[in-house]
């Protein structure tokens, strides 16, 4: 069983739709928990970042951590089609920043 | 803005020959790690640099892989010989903190290898 499990997808949703991406991990000393979105042939950007439990919004984009069901989700309002891309979520423990990837989420939103 | 650089963007090779990688890190940025992405799956950690000291090599399949960082800058991954398993995208990526303490790590284009 891998660290960390997500759905590959491919999600397809129409411009506007709010989408859910979802992961699981089985590391409870799992601490910090981040997202990341990665173009075709790019490297890997950091969207947003969250140290334990709770919810962190910015702008479009809503972080959730429920550490207790270990799951971790990430939401985006009024998706755009510029949002097309794989999503990771990457998980490290407390003091250590190694980095534990999911397998990504490709996401298409259509106009 | 900074960038992390890195070359080649593409880079086809046999099965047996030997590749090599470069990256430039963000200027500044003490920590630098290489990372093999997979076709479909996250990236993995292979190397992890502190200045010029190995921190975590532990993924590194020591027997064909090879990366230094010399002056604690850029860095050179190589693997001699290379195999049709080896096929993958690899990522460097930099921080600017100590290793140990959870900090952005900013990720480059990243290398894609096709061996034949």
């Amino acid at each position: 069983q891998k660290e960390v499990e997500q759905d590959p997808g491919p999600l397809s949703v129409p411009e506007g739709a709010i989408v859910s991406l979802n992961c699981t991990y089985s590391n409870s000393a799992f601490q910090y928990f981040m997202w990341y979105r990665q173009y075709s042939r790019k490297g890997p950007e950091l969207l947003m970042y969250t140290y334990s439990s709770g919810n962190k919004e910015d702008g479009r984009f809503t972080a959730q951590v429920d550490k207790s069901s270990k799951y971790i989700s990430l939401f985006i309002r009024d998706s755009q089609p510029s949002d097309s891309a794989t999503y990771l979520c990457a998980m490290s423990g407390f003091n250590t920043d190694k980095l534990i990837f999911g397998t990504g989420t490709r996401l298409q939103v259509f106009p | 803005e900074a960038e992390v650089a890195q070359s080649p963007r593409y880079k086809i090779t046999e099965k047996s020959q030997a590749v090599a990688f470069w990256c430039d890190p963000i200027s500044g940025h003490a920590t630098l790690y290489w990372y093999r992405q997979i076709l479909g799956q996250g990236p993995e950690l292979l190397v992890q640099f502190q200045d010029e000291s190995v921190v975590d090599d532990s993924q590194l399949p020591k027997d064909r892989f090879s990366a230094e960082r010399l002056k604690g800058v850029d860095s050179t991954l190589k693997i001699q010989p290379a195999e049709l398993g080896d096929s993958a995208m690899y990522l460097c990526a930099s921080s600017p903190l100590s290793g140990g303490s959870l900090d952005t790590q900013y990720f480059g284009p990243g290398t894609r290898l096709t061996v034949l």
